[in-house]
């Protein structure tokens, strides 16, 4: 089993939807939960981060962290077409140090018009 | 954030052959990493690159196979040696900015092909 799960997808929705990705874990260790954002041929672009259980907002998206289930959410509010992207959770265990991501393997989505 | 480049951005070896990967960063960081992806896996850990110590490997990397260069707080270099079809992959550096430990930022990866 591995220790990050994430549907790969892909995922596609008209304009304006509401997306909710999804990561599941294994590691009862992992404090910080963090999403990245990559286009295609791009490196991955941190989107959000947070830190143990709990919701954080940032204009249209949100990221849900529920430690009890080890599940963590990023819901994406009035989709657009430049959201098209492969999204990837990712956990660290550490918490000073910070370094080790464990990473999920990308949703695709693509926002259609 | 970081402006991370790498050098080259894509490149076509030889079976045999070795790549050596350029990363810099437009700042001063402790922490580099190197990551590989490979089509539906996840990003993988290759190895931690400090300044001024050796190179820490994940289990599954070795120091021969990928040998990493860490000169300078704004500069790495990852070379993969003896290169076998299986090595191709997205190669990618990142930077753990000073102070904010749990945020990585990446540089935009270097595409590698092995024939």
């Amino acid at each position: 089993q591995k220790e990050v799960e994430q549907d790969p997808g892909p995922l596609s929705v008209p304009e304006g939807a509401i997306v909710s990705l999804n990561c599941t874990y294994s590691n009862s260790a992992f404090q910080y939960f963090m999403w990245y954002r990559q286009y295609s041929r791009k490196g991955p672009e941190l989107l959000m981060y947070t830190y143990s259980s709990g919701n954080k907002e940032d204009g249209r998206f949100t990221a849900q962290v529920d430690k009890s289930s080890k599940y963590i959410s990023l819901f994406i509010r009035d989709s657009q077409p430049s959201d098209s992207a492969t999204y990837l959770c990712a956990m660290s265990a550490i918490g000073g140090g910070g370094n080790k991501l464990t990473f999920g393997t990308g949703t695709q989505l693509k926002v259609e018009l | 954030s970081a402006v991370i480049s790498q050098k080259p951005s894509r490149d076509i070896c030889q079976r045999g052959t070795s790549l050596t990967i350029q990363c810099q960063v437009d700042s001063q960081v402790t922490m580099m990493f190197w990551y590989r992806q490979q089509p539906g896996q996840s990003l993988t850990l290759i190895a931690t690159a400090n300044q001024g110590s050796e190179a820490t490997y994940e289990s599954g990397f070795v120091i021969d196979k990928f040998p990493i260069s860490r000169p300078n707080l704004t500069f790495s270099t990852l070379t993969v040696s003896n290169m076998s079809p299986e090595d191709s992959s997205i190669y990618l550096c990142s930077v753990l900015l000073s102070g904010r430990s749990y945020e990585q930022y990446f540089g935009p990866g270097t595409r590698l092909t092995v024939t």
